[in-house]
């Protein structure tokens, strides 16, 4: 089981919005560590989404953001596209297990 | 351009060892950051093992005294060295470079099963 808790899967029609929950606890992003999303879309490697809570790396369209309050975090896709449709893991640091920590991952699908 | 290309990966059985590899180019391995990082078949991600540009290395528990990493700076290749291997040890291993929070490129994976 993940430290970090997320949807096992979530979908929505081509143009609209969705949101992918990620929920911590004090040790993580409670204690004010800073969360990441990746995605990883079939067959290929997982990519850097959204580091620092907020930030896209180059390259990244600004359809996603994402998003930290208390002990969650949050990812939203507008816009949403077929291409869109892959696996979105979220990540943070763990002072308990003093190591870095991921999400159990969701399954976007564009309906 | 950074690029990661794990390989290595094979059926293995229970009690028996692999060394996966990491060719990398487009960076300085020496200078930065490189872990490795696995997906068990439908479990999340988990980080496996770090190696920090000074050498000094961390393992995840489930891992610890069974799993070695290690680099070849003149080969710009990073190691993973896995002795005992278990069945729990079956999944999807990626290489990622880590900038000290997140883990900014990834390479492809390479496939480790452990069955008899």
């Amino acid at each position: 089981q993940s430290v970090l808790t997320q949807p096992p899967s979530v979908s929505g029609a081509p143009g609209q919005r969705v949101t992918i929950s990620c929920t911590g606890s004090s040790s993580n992003i409670g204690a004010g560590y800073d969360v990441h999303w990746y995605q990883r879309l079939p067959g290929t490697a997982p990519k850097l989404l959204i580091y620092a809570n907020n930030n896209r790396p180059s390259g990244v369209p600004d359809r996603f953001s994402g998003s930290r309050s208390g002990t969650s975090a949050s990812l939203a896709i507008t816009g949403l596209q077929a291409g869109d449709e892959g696996d979105y893991y979220c990540q943070s640091y763990d002072r308990m297990l003093s190591s870095s920590t991921f999400g159990g991952g969701t399954k976007l699908t564009v309906l | 351009e950074v690029q990661l290309v794990e390989s290595g990966g094979a059926l293995i059985q229970p009690g028996g060892s692999l060394r996966l590899s990491c060719a990398a180019s487009g960076f300085i391995v020496s200078s930065t950051y490189m872990t490795w990082v696995r997906q068990a078949p439908g479990k999340g991600l988990e980080w496996v093992s770090i190696i920090y540009s000074d050498g000094t290395t961390h393992y995840a528990n489930s891992v610890k005294g069974r799993f070695t990493i290690s680099r070849d700076d003149s080969k710009s290749t990073l190691y993973l060295q896995m002795n005992s291997l278990r069945g729990e040890d079956t999944g999807i291993y990626y290489c990622a470079k880590y900038s000290g929070s997140f883990y900014d490129y990834w390479g492809q994976g390479t496939q480790v099963t452990v069955s008899s």
